[in-house]
């Protein structure tokens, strides 16, 4: 069982590229959330998803978009990319939409530089 | 929105046992009281969940008194592979509890 996978592991991108963080988990779950990490900080909510075809936004939602077309794929696109984007990103997903009650797991991460 | 407080690091050695605590005055009737654990390079990881009293499994144990408003994690016997960063979650549904926090940096030497 994969679980969840992110891809890439990393990335270097040019500010003002687009880009789109790949997500997908084979645990059937109902919720997928997006989170950014910076140096030294804990996790911020970017955007999430209580079941395939809604969306919503969470914390830090600017520059950031979200689709959830089926319930394994979660995609995180940035339309341009700016140096303050650069983060460690996880995805995660839940059973239920009922985090943080509902236990969350997530993904390796990507590790995203916007220069 | 229940707002939590832990210590920024704690240190200890291998086999003692750890107890990290987080205050979460304002914690409301429906919230539960969760923690994870992140080690370097890796996502968070689901350690344990409560709402009262005390639970326990095969990695933790967490004390929540009768008030809710702290909760202590309790790590026996800690290894060096307990070295990671913890979070205390507290909250019911929806996007306003899924705040992490800082977290604790445990740090465990030979």
């Amino acid at each position: 069982i994969a679980g969840i996978t992110q891809a890439p592991t990393s990335q270097i991108l040019a500010a003002g590229r687009r880009m789109t963080l790949r997500c997908t988990q084979d645990m059937r779950h109902n919720a997928m959330y997006w989170y950014r990490q910076d140096l030294g900080l804990g996790l911020r909510l970017i955007h999430y998803s209580n079941t395939a075809g809604t969306t919503g936004k969470g914390e830090v939602p600017d520059g950031y978009s979200v689709s959830r077309a089926n319930t394994d794929d979660f995609p995180l696109t940035l339309a341009s990319a700016v140096p303050s984007q650069t983060s460690v990103y996880f995805c995660a997903s839940s059973e239920e939409g009922l985090a943080p009650r509902d236990e969350q797991f997530f993904g390796p991460g990507t590790r995203l530089t916007v220069l | 929105l229940a707002k939590t407080t832990q210590p920024i690091s704690m240190d200890s050695y291998e086999g003692q046992e750890v107890n990290i605590t987080c205050s979460h005055n304002n914690i409301a009737t429906n919230d539960y009281i969760t923690w994870y654990q992140q080690f370097p390079s890796q996502g968070p990881r689901f350690i344990i969940q409560g709402y009262k009293t005390k639970v326990t499994n095969e990695v933790a144990s967490l004390f929540i008194p009768a008030d809710r408003k702290s909760s202590t994690l309790s790590l026996p016997r800690v290894s060096l592979s307990d070295t990671a960063v913890y979070y205390c979650l507290v909250g019911d549904t929806g996007r306003r509890a899924l705040t992490f926090g800082s977290g604790t940096r445990l740090q465990v030497q030979p």
